[in-house]
């Protein structure tokens, strides 16, 4: 069974920075592209970033480019965000998500971690 | 940017109704890419459907996609209690940006 389980989430003020972390177990986690997608409180989803299987490929939303970096250890089945300059529309509930394939995209997701940037 | 808009916004409906929900793109793009998904309060969301009109393992036969181009449809044939939920299409194409649809609330009448 895929499972993939955040962590790192938690109050931040504006300008600060935060790493989110999600590991994962259940499948061969190298073989497979993931990205992280959020959920503003009471709003739709947003993608975020992705990353290939081998680190190679690296993709961000023009809202995070500059200030989010993401990254992966496969051997140690963990997908990271490193989130600077937080602002206070970060605020959202972090998904980590297995892209199965090009046709089927995203496929599992974990079950979230709660970004909160506040003074 | 490929931009989704989903209708309608709300969809009010009782247990054992049709239910059809469209989502539209800004431009064309190959129907491979694109995908729905469920997601009920509190939960992550499921895929339903990917490559436009192929049901995920385990996704009852109730739940179709359809559609092509700039135009795509989620029709659930026979609403069920537990089908009521917040439903989003996903384009995730060749290139980035990868975006969702803001959203389709389907709520029983």
């Amino acid at each position: 069974e895929v499972q993939l389980v955040e962590s790192g989430g938690g109050l931040v003020q504006p300008g600060g920075s935060l790493r989110l972390s999600c590991v994962a177990s259940g499948f061969t986690f190298s073989g497979y592209s993931m990205n992280w997608v959020r959920q503003a409180p009471g709003k739709g989803l947003e993608w975020v970033s992705y990353i290939s299987g081998s680190s190679s490929t690296i993709y961000y939303a023009d809202s995070v480019k500059g200030r989010f970096t993401i990254s992966r250890d496969n051997a140690e089945n963990s997908l990271y965000l490193l989130m600077n300059n937080l602002r206070d529309e970060d605020t959202a509930v972090y998904y980590c998500a297995r892209r199965y394939s090009s046709t089927w995209g995203i496929d599992s997701w974990g079950q979230g971690t709660l970004v909160t940037v506040s003074s | 940017e490929i931009v989704l808009t989903q209708s309608p916004g709300t969809l009010s409906l009782s247990p054992g109704e049709r239910a059809t929900l469209s989502c539209r793109a800004s431009q064309s793009f190959t129907s491979s890419y694109l995908a729905w998904y469920q997601q009920k309060p509190g939960q992550a969301p499921r895929l339903l459907i990917y490559g436009a009109s192929t049901r995920a393992p385990g996704i009852p036969d109730r739940f179709s996609g359809s559609g092509s181009g700039t135009d795509f449809t989620l029709t659930i044939s026979r609403l069920e209690p537990e089908d009521f939920a917040v439903y989003y299409c996903h384009q995730h194409g060749s290139s980035p940006p990868y975006t969702f649809g803001q959203g389709t609330k389907l709520e029983i009448k």
